[in-house]
């Protein structure tokens, strides 16, 4: 069941510009948001996170942004870097801890 | 303070086989979650334990079982397995139920022939 869903499998952005990686739920009971990164050969990293109180968290160059009417959230990573090159999964949480993950987007940053 | 290790880090199994995988948490952490990544799939959730109790169950099969310890390591069994059991294998932890921001250990990559 793909409670949560990551459209794009892919993303590729030019070094400096915006990154806007997106993130569609189904599931009104989750209320809790995060997104992880991960490289290769290593385990996904925690990045930012929102609660779904809110509509925006910003952390650095990274913001998530959460519509809560629309089941809808994104990050978005300006400028972007070449470091920035991973995959992405975005997850949503319910209140007792049910975790769902996406299916992750592979960010390409080119210098 | 060392993250979450999983051993072992590669595994090549033959089909009808089980294996057994594990991890041990960052020291003060007590639930444990267990996930496979697929290509395509993402990150499908096991299921988590905490405090030697499990609390949430993913949708898989009952040859997929797992446990905790005192010491909060967990091991995860795959009986019979099968050829779509090829994944790689995800341990995450927290210190808590209440905590949402789970640290990952690097995975045990599984391949079943």
């Amino acid at each position: 069941d793909q409670q949560v869903k990551q459209n794009s499998p892919s993303l590729s952005v030019q070094e400096g510009r915006i990154s806007i990686l997106n993130c569609d739920y189904t599931n009104s009971m989750f209320d809790y948001f995060l997104w992880y990164k991960k490289y290769p050969a290593e385990g996904p990293t925690f990045l930012i996170s929102i609660s779904s109180i809110k509509d925006k968290n910003e952390d650095g160059r990274f913001t998530v942004f959460l519509n809560k009417s629309a089941k809808h959230l994104s990050l978005h990573i300006v400028p972007s870097q070449p470091g920035d090159s991973a995959v992405y999964f975005c997850a949503a949480s319910t209140l007792n801890n049910d975790m769902r993950f996406g299916a992750g987007t592979r960010l390409t940053v080119k210098p | 303070k060392a993250g979450v290790t999983q051993t072992p880090r590669y595994l090549i199994k033959t089909r009808g086989q089980q294996v057994t995988l594990s991890c041990s948490p960052i020291s003060g952490h007590r639930s444990v979650s267990w996930y496979q990544q697929t290509p395509g799939q993402g990150l499908q959730f096991l299921f988590e334990y905490f405090s030697e109790t499990q609390r949430n169950k993913g949708n898989f099969p009952g040859r997929f079982s797992g446990r905790q310890f005192s010491n909060s390591r967990s091991e995860m069994n795959v009986s019979t397995l099968e050829l779509g059991d090829s994944a790689l294998y995800l341990c995450a932890s927290r210190r808590g139920q209440a905590a949402y921001e789970q640290y990952f250990g690097p995975g045990t990559r599984l391949t079943v022939t």
